[in-house]
């Protein structure tokens, strides 16, 4: 089953305690991006990445670090947490080199809670 | 201030009846998604539009682009409670990089049995 999958799902941790994000596609996708989604603002564009190796800021990039050292994964680092990173994540991926511009998988999401 | 803006940001109605939800910008699109986002899961695709003027039909839903391609509509003909749901609009804007997508606030749908 084609499918984007996230973990964990749900984390409650502590600020400055470092945590990673695990995001991993089985459909062999080129573009993989993360998403934070708080009310009232939608889904903001963490960071996206066109390929291996390749990576890019999107809106909201403070505080967060990514990696594509394989395709199938896109880790979501936070290197120090802190109370405004609590949030709903979302990872999502899509097939080709305009990979905003197609339809986007998205994983069932990750709600963090930093205290 | 939103790239993309979406109108009503709630919207409660009966089984049965229409309504429109509106996803508006001053920037031009290449394209324009719809998604559908249930509680507890992530955003589904309904459609894309991409041409001007478009208007592309999936059952009861009429998704519609702008001909200048800066808004798009979504309507529901009578409506039933499991179209229930957050709406969204998402699109890569000319006016920035191709490769970035970017999402309205959306419409928090309820339709009452």
């Amino acid at each position: 089953e084609a499918q984007v999958t996230q973990n964990p799902r749900y984390l409650i941790t502590v600020t400055g305690k470092k945590l990673t994000v695990t995001c991993s596609q089985n459909m062999n996708h080129e573009y993989m991006s993360w998403y934070r989604q708080d009310p009232g603002l939608g889904l903001r564009q963490i960071y996206y990445s066109m390929n291996v190796e390749v990576t890019d800021k999107g809106d909201v990039p403070e505080g967060y670090k990514v990696s594509r050292k394989e395709k199938r994964n896109f880790p979501l680092i936070l290197e120090s947490p802190s109370p405004n990173q609590t949030s709903l994540y979302f990872c999502a991926s899509s097939y080709g080199g305009t990979g905003a511009q197609q339809p986007q998988h998205f994983g069932d999401g990750t709600r963090l809670s930093i205290l | 201030t939103q790239l993309l803006e979406q109108s009503p940001q709630f919207l409660s109605i009966q089984e049965g009846e229409n309504l429109t939800v509106y996803c508006n910008s001053s920037s031009v699109f290449s394209s324009l998604q719809w998604y559908r986002q249930e509680p507890g899961e992530g955003p589904v695709l309904l459609v894309t539009v991409v041409t001007g003027g478009e208007v592309k039909k999936l059952k009861r839903l009429t998704f519609q682009f702008g001909d200048a391609r800066k808004d798009s509509s979504l309507h529901i003909t009578a409506a039933q409670p499991g179209d229930t749901g957050l709406y969204l609009c998402a699109g890569p804007a000319l006016r920035r990089s191709a490769r970035q997508l970017t999402f309205g606030s959306g419409t928090q749908l309820t339709v009452l049995p």
